[in-house]
């Protein structure tokens, strides 16, 4: 069965420097997103992308993100100045077409720890 | 005011009993899908059950039952026969038609199966 994947599983990093999430999307899927969650808090919409582009985002997306789809395959998030409240544990997802109906599949998740 | 609200923040069931963990929701859109997400303790986020805001029967996947009160606004779900591997995190979730593709998520019931 077709699964989202993502690299790398746990991330460590300084505060202020720059990390690169990746995530391999299921491949027939057009819809792309990144949610976080916080320790023992809920899942909180980051961002979602479509064509290309980004169609929607979230007051947590401010300028120290940004997305990237690469390649035909790779959907990266990537934060550019760490900072301690970024620790938490990043989801990419996907789906396929923009239908009420149509599941949004989560990967196993980055978890991020930011010193 | 919350998109979704899950007042139960923890659950105990007895092995094969059955269990019903709590989601209301608030929406002026009268379109909508409902999910429910498991996430054990690895993590990651597993769908289990959709209903859509314009569906008649109430949706059933294997032992997960969506109970769907339109006019109360809750979309309560219920584990039959419950298993120890039941033991999770579990997520209600919104999307909107207005509001785009984004996931709303409440803030979890953690669901102890007890032998």
């Amino acid at each position: 069965e077709p699964e989202v994947t993502q690299t790398p599983s746990h991330q460590v990093t300084q505060m202020g420097q720059e990390v690169i999430l990746r995530c391999v999307p299921i491949s027939n899927h057009l819809y792309f997103y990144w949610y976080r969650q916080i320790l023992g808090q809920k899942v909180e919409f980051l961002v979602s992308f479509y064509n290309n582009e980004i169609s929607e985002k979230s007051e947590i997306f401010d300028d120290q993100f940004s997305v990237e789809r690469p390649d035909g395959s790779n959907f990266t998030l990537k934060i550019r100045s760490t900072k301690l409240e970024d620790s938490a544990m990043y989801f990419c997802a996907s789906n396929s077409i923009e239908g009420m109906g149509d599941t949004q599949y989560f990967g196993p998740g980055t978890r991020l720890t930011v010193l | 005011a919350q998109k979704i609200t899950q007042t139960q923040p923890g659950m105990f069931v007895q092995e094969k009993e059955a269990v019903t963990l709590d989601c209301t929701y608030d929406t002026s859109d009268p379109s909508y899908g409902l999910f429910w997400y498991k996430q054990p303790s690895s993590g990651e986020m597993i769908f289990l059950i959709y209903q859509g805001s314009y569906d008649q029967q109430n949706a059933t996947e294997g032992r997960y039952s969506l109970n769907f009160q339109k006019a109360r606004k809750s979309a309560n779900l219920v584990i039959s026969a419950s298993q120890l591997g039941d033991s999770a995190m579990y997520f209600c979730a919104m999307r909107e038609t207005n509001t785009g593709n984004q996931f709303y998520f409440g803030t979890g019931t953690s669901l102890t199966v007890i032998p």
